[in-house]
């Protein structure tokens, strides 16, 4: 246990779905984080939120969308993926992401399987 | 650009000692990190190096040389749980970005 939950822990949608993941944690952490992990691919950071605002948007799709409604949640929208999407979500958490050695500490992630 | 070089794949025995080497070519940086991942299960951290040098934690140690953008990630008395993969991962100042390399799968022989 890390501190830091995920649930569902697996999905499988299709291309007009729409679902949400959500994201808690419990280490009483300022930012919060989602990542891309795909087979024989690094992962992927998809946004950070620090103090419940967003400071990083890397360049990902409009059919994710993220919400943070306050530093212990965050959530990712899905709508209308395509099958390339399928691969494992992680979020993860850290005291902030400022200089300093701020460890992330991740979730046990989301196996989202798009048909 | 950003790149982050491992080996993809390492065997070794255990009780024996291991060396898993990390080279990264970024505009900058701002500490390395180095997380261990079981199959299917999330990341953790290990250690970080900011200054160049040897840091010690139990079993594992990390090595930085900033002038050689390298590091390794040393692991002694090998465990069959120490079987995993081990992802290097780098701080780019400019954002504080942490970019993560595409792990090394470290296998253990009895």
């Amino acid at each position: 246990e890390t501190g830091v939950t995920q649930t569902p822990r697996h999905l499988v949608m299709g291309m007009t779905n729409k679902k949400s993941l959500k994201c808690e944690q419990h280490l009483g952490h300022n930012a919060m984080y989602w990542y891309k992990q795909s087979a024989k691919k690094p992962l992927e950071l998809m946004f950070v939120y620090n103090f419940k605002e967003q400071t990083e948007n890397n360049s990902v799709p409009s059919r994710f969308s993220p919400e943070c409604p306050n530093s212990s949640h965050l959530f990712l929208h899905l709508h209308t993926l395509q099958p390339e999407d399928s691969a494992l979500y992680l979020c993860a958490s850290s005291q902030d992401t400022g200089q300093g050695s701020y460890e992330q500490y991740f979730g046990p992630g989301t196996r989202l399987t798009v048909t | 650009g950003q790149n982050i070089d491992q080996p993809t794949e390492m065997t070794a025995t255990e009780g024996a000692i291991v060396q898993i080497n990390c080279t990264y070519q970024t505009s900058g940086f701002n500490g390395l990190f180095w997380y261990q991942q079981h199959a299917g299960e999330a990341p953790t951290f290990l250690s970080y190096n900011v200054l160049d040098g040897l840091e010690e934690k139990g079993r594992f140690s990390s090595f930085l040389s900033r002038s050689k953008g390298y590091s390794y990630l040393l692991l002694k008395e090998l465990q069959m749980k120490d079987s995993a993969s081990y992802l290097c991962a780098v701080r780019d100042p400019r954002d504080d970005k942490i970019i993560f390399g595409k792990g090394t799968r470290l296998h253990i022989l009895p």
